[in-house]
């Protein structure tokens, strides 16, 4: 069976500071990786993912996620953070099979302070 | 990317009565979605796998009786919460887009927010 562990439910972090967020997983088949990110009273949204090929991936806010697959993580990070980043991010992995659900972690509360 | 909206984004109702969450693919076809539960302070927890034209798959431990899916279009897929109780209160997200399927992630709805009073 999959499992995810986000090992912080939160982070306080100041604006402008880098910041990671921890992701664990485990399988014992090849996966597919996500972050999802959820502002207060909203449903999720797809902040990057890990198909294939380049294990650094990136999205269009700043933040950056790398598959290593010998640790099994694939941590969340951004070098410079804002206030609007406050959100909770949730590690989720697919690892096949003929269902499209994704196994969540518990997510990681991101607090940016001024 | 593709949009799944959900509606209503929240509501209340009386415990006893009973409150449908609708969950649309807006710009393509969806032959399954997922509904999930989310906790305070927890992670989403699928509930039930949505399928058209057939029954839900239900998750161990969830009751089928009281959580009513019915997804009769390509399009729509209705969550039926039925003799609420305040225990039921909760957010549930749906989503739609079959990862390994023709699509490479799933798609969330806005989510609902249930309260039972």
């Amino acid at each position: 069976a999959q499992s995810v562990t986000q090992l912080d439910s939160q982070v306080p972090v100041f604006e402008e500071a880098p910041v990671e967020l921890r992701c664990n997983y485990s399988s014992s088949v090849s996966v597919y990786l996500f972050w999802y990110v959820q502002y207060p009273n909203q449903g999720l949204q797809l902040l990057l993912k890990y198909l294939s090929g380049s294990t650094l991936v990136e999205s269009i806010n700043g933040f950056e996620a790398e598959f290593n697959k010998s640790q099994t993580s694939f941590h969340l990070r951004k070098p410079s953070v804002h206030i609007s980043d406050t959100a909770e991010y949730f590690c989720a992995v697919y690892s096949g099979g003929s269902q499209g659900n994704l196994i969540f972690g518990k997510g990681t509360k991101l607090s940016v302070k001024p | 990317g593709a949009v799944v909206s959900q509606h209503p984004s929240w509501v209340i109702c009386k415990s006893g009565t009973s409150v449908k969450i609708e969950c649309r693919s807006l710009d393509f076809q969806a032959t399954t979605m997922f509904w999930y539960r989310q906790f305070p302070k927890q992670s989403l927890m699928l509930m039930a796998t949505s399928n058209e034209g057939s029954k839900a798959t239900y998750e161990q431990g969830v009751e089928k009786d009281k959580f009513l899916i019915n997804h009769a279009s390509l399009t729509l897929s209705t969550l039926t919460v039925t003799s609420a109780h305040p225990e039921d209160s909760s957010f549930y997200i749906c989503s739609a887009g079959e990862v390994g399927g023709a699509s490479t992630e799933a798609f969330f709805g806005q989510g609902t927010r249930l309260t039972v009073v």
